[in-house]
């Protein structure tokens, strides 16, 4: 079965602290993965897309690394702060077609 | 550029009612999908629209839910008769490409209560 893992379900750091979120899969035959925040009541924010063929993406303060050997992906957050508060989701594309299977989520809280 | 939105935000119907609910995507934007999350649930994927046709809607729970999208524009989900375990967040997507870069673009969601 194909299901994506997202440990821990929340974490609450220090501001200005370096952090890392955990996506694991259990088929390492994806297509491409993407990680997305939601914040309370809104809808998802894309954050950074991975194709299977890529080891990682950064944009700003964000960094999404890909080993589909061991079926994992991280999520590293420089410099955290207040605003950066949120549920961050990972979901992968095991199929081809856009299909997207969803982690449960890790909900961030950075403390000022 | 406008994004993705939906209609209604939030609907509260009684069991056995009707409910539609409507999603614009990106303009330009052929690749239309629906998910939903229950409470305490993983979001999971209901059905994915290539321009008007439906490509995969093996996510779609029975035949209780009726998505359309005339013309390849906008889409409508609808739900009748509604049961009480219908309720959670619907939120649609859209993307540009297909293949490797397919970058989904969500909606805010409506949120569907049903009593």
């Amino acid at each position: 079965k194909q299901e994506v893992t997202q440990i821990p379900a929340a974490l609450s750091v220090p501001e200005g602290e370096n952090l890392v979120l955990n996506c694991s899969f259990t088929d390492s035959a994806i297509y491409n993965l993407q990680w997305f925040r939601q914040d309370p009541g809104k809808g998802l924010t894309s954050l950074l897309l991975i194709q299977s063929s890529q080891r990682e993406q950064t944009s700003g303060r964000l960094n999404a690394s890909l080993d589909k050997s061991s079926g994992r992906s991280t999520l590293y957050i420089a410099a955290s702060q207040p605003g950066d508060s949120a549920t961050y989701l990972c979901a992968v594309d095991y199929n081809q077609g856009g299909k997207l299977i969803f982690g449960q989520g890790t909900e961030l809280s950075v403390k000022p | 550029e406008a994004g993705v939105t939906q209609f209604p935000s939030h609907s509260v119907i009684e069991k056995g009612q009707t409910v539609t609910l409507r999603c614009d995507p990106i303009s330009g934007h052929d690749n239309l999908y629906w998910y939903r999350r229950v409470m305490g649930k993983e979001i999971k994927f209901l059905l994915h629209f290539v321009k008007e046709s439906k490509q995969d809607e093996s996510g779609m729970p029975n035949n209780r839910f009726l998505a359309e999208r005339t013309g390849g524009t906008y889409s409508t989900l609808k739900v009748q008769p509604a049961e009480l375990e219908d309720s959670g967040v619907y939120f649609c997507a859209s993307s540009l490409l297909a293949g490797p870069n397919n970058e989904q673009f969500f909606g805010p969601g409506t949120r569907l209560t049903v009593l």
